[in-house]
């Protein structure tokens, strides 16, 4: 089994920009699609990313993703940051048999 | 627009098993895809429990899979969870999700609190 490890937290300002990072502890991160869910609070989880870097229909472009293989991770990037962005974010990918969330981001806008 | 509603109860005794149906409205399950459940414990994050195959075929959380069962009914459009042998650290919001590849959930239910305890 493996693990995906995200920051606890990570904040910045309206407008900015802010990378949330998602490391994956074996095997390779280029091997498996990985995913990120954005849950506001009181909410379920909905999609921002798919497939690495695939936006579903809605989801604005200001919502990228990427993979680094060389650090083994994943980032997704949110650009001019909004409040409504406000939110915790949980990457997640799989392998032959499992199915693995990290452990989330709480994304703070202030 | 597909919707997923999970029900049962909200309170189960330790010891016991848990038991929940989602169902499925503005999609046949029996059309494709996989439907999985995913739990999320207070204050925690999310942890996946395990998904059926529209034609009945399963994937289990390693963790737990000695005490999940899934299964689907394409009869009544719902598929359902039982968690056996439960204890507190099994109190969570357990959510039901479509999965349009069987890695990614493309619809969630809203959720539903249960608490294990006597």
């Amino acid at each position: 089994n493996f693990m995906l490890t995200q920051p606890h937290s990570v904040s910045e300002s309206p407008g900015k920009t802010v990378t949330i990072s998602c490391t994956r502890s074996s095997g390779s991160i280029a091997s498996n699609y990985v995913q990120w869910y954005q849950q506001r609070p009181g909410s379920s989880p909905t999609t921002v990313i798919y497939e690495d870097n695939q936006r579903p229909s809605g989801v604005p472009d200001r919502f990228s993703g990427s993979i680094d293989s060389s650090s083994n991770s994943a980032s997704l990037t949110i650009s001019g940051l909004k409040t409504e962005d406000e939110a915790d974010y949980y990457c997640q990918s799989y392998d032959s048999s499992n199915l693995v969330f990290g452990g989330g981001t709480k994304l703070t806008v202030l | 627009q597909v919707q997923l509603q999970e029900s049962g109860p909200g309170l189960v005794k330790p010891s016991e098993t848990l038991s929940l149906t989602c169902t499925v409205s503005g999609y046949s399950i029996s059309s494709g895809y996989y439907w999985g459940w995913i739990r999320q414990p207070p204050g925690k994050g999310l942890e996946w429990i395990g998904s059926i195959y529209h034609s009945g075929s399963t994937y289990y959380n390693p963790s737990l899979k000695s005490r999940v069962t899934i299964s689907v009914d394409t009869s009544k459009n719902q598929f359902s969870l039982k968690l056996s042998s439960v204890t507190a650290a099994d109190t969570a919001v357990y959510y039901c999700a479509r999965e349009i590849r069987w890695y990614y959930m493309d619809v969630w239910g809203k959720g539903t609190t249960v608490t294990v305890s006597s």
